[in-house]
């Protein structure tokens, strides 16, 4: 059974900061997405991340995958406040099914 | 535009009833899955929903509790039967949009169903 850690779970930090969210996952997956869910919201798709060595980036966020650690990482570069928000990874497994992290409850201060 | 909507988006229910939720996708899709969020928790899934044959559920999800249907290549159902408070969640739908007209291939969400057992 694929088993999915994500920490922090929480985090708060100040607008212009950076900080690295870190994803482990304990069995093989070549694929590893990532999503944004606001309050009340749906999932919206940040990321997907297709081999090792994958670095990916949009805007402030970047994410990357090493599938031999079993490990991604989303790294925010001078947060702003619009990021606030819970990320979730999610590696993915057969048939195309994801098993998601706990989720990032990220808050960004001014 | 939305690529995958649901219905209902919320609904408040009984103890003891059933509640069929619907998801439509744009295009034809291979592969649509459900998930359950509860109230403060990350997403579990649920089953796999497959055309033309029974929907393959994970461990902990049984198709007395949650039937699904998948009658073509862009719609889903899912029955939430005889529900109890424990029940109250976010369902998801989710396809597989690998090949469709977007700019990369990744899994999509509909927008959810909200539901309350009382």
């Amino acid at each position: 059974e694929l088993k999915v850690e994500q920490n922090p779970l929480f985090l708060s930090m100040q607008e212009g900061k950076n900080y690295t969210i870190y994803c482990n996952y304990s069995t093989t997956s070549d694929r590893l997405y990532w999503y944004r869910q606001d309050p009340g919201k749906s999932l919206e798709s940040l990321f997907v991340l297709l081999s090792n060595g994958a670095v990916k980036q949009e805007g402030r966020l970047m994410a990357s995958l090493d599938t031999k650690a079993r490990l991604s990482t989303l790294h925010i570069t001078a947060a702003v406040h619009d990021l606030s928000a819970t990320y979730f990874c999610a590696p993915e497994t057969s048939g195309s099914r994801l098993t998601f992290g706990e989720g990032t409850q990220l808050t960004v201060n001014p | 535009s939305a690529v995958i909507s649901q219905k209902p988006s919320r609904d408040i229910c009984q103890r003891g009833t059933s509640l069929t939720i619907q998801c439509q996708v744009d295009s034809q899709v291979t592969m649509m899955f459900w998930y359950r969020q509860q109230p403060g928790q990350s997403l579990t899934l649920i089953a796999t929903a497959n055309q033309g044959s029974e929907a393959t559920y994970e461990s902990g999800f049984v198709i007395d509790k949650f039937p699904i249907s998948r009658p073509n290549l862009t719609f889903s159902t899912l029955t939430v039967s005889n529900m109890s408070p424990e029940d109250s969640s976010i369902y998801l739908c989710s396809a597989d949009l690998a090949g469709a007209p977007l700019p990369t291939d990744t899994q999509y969400f509909g927008p959810g169903t909200r539901l309350t057992v009382l």
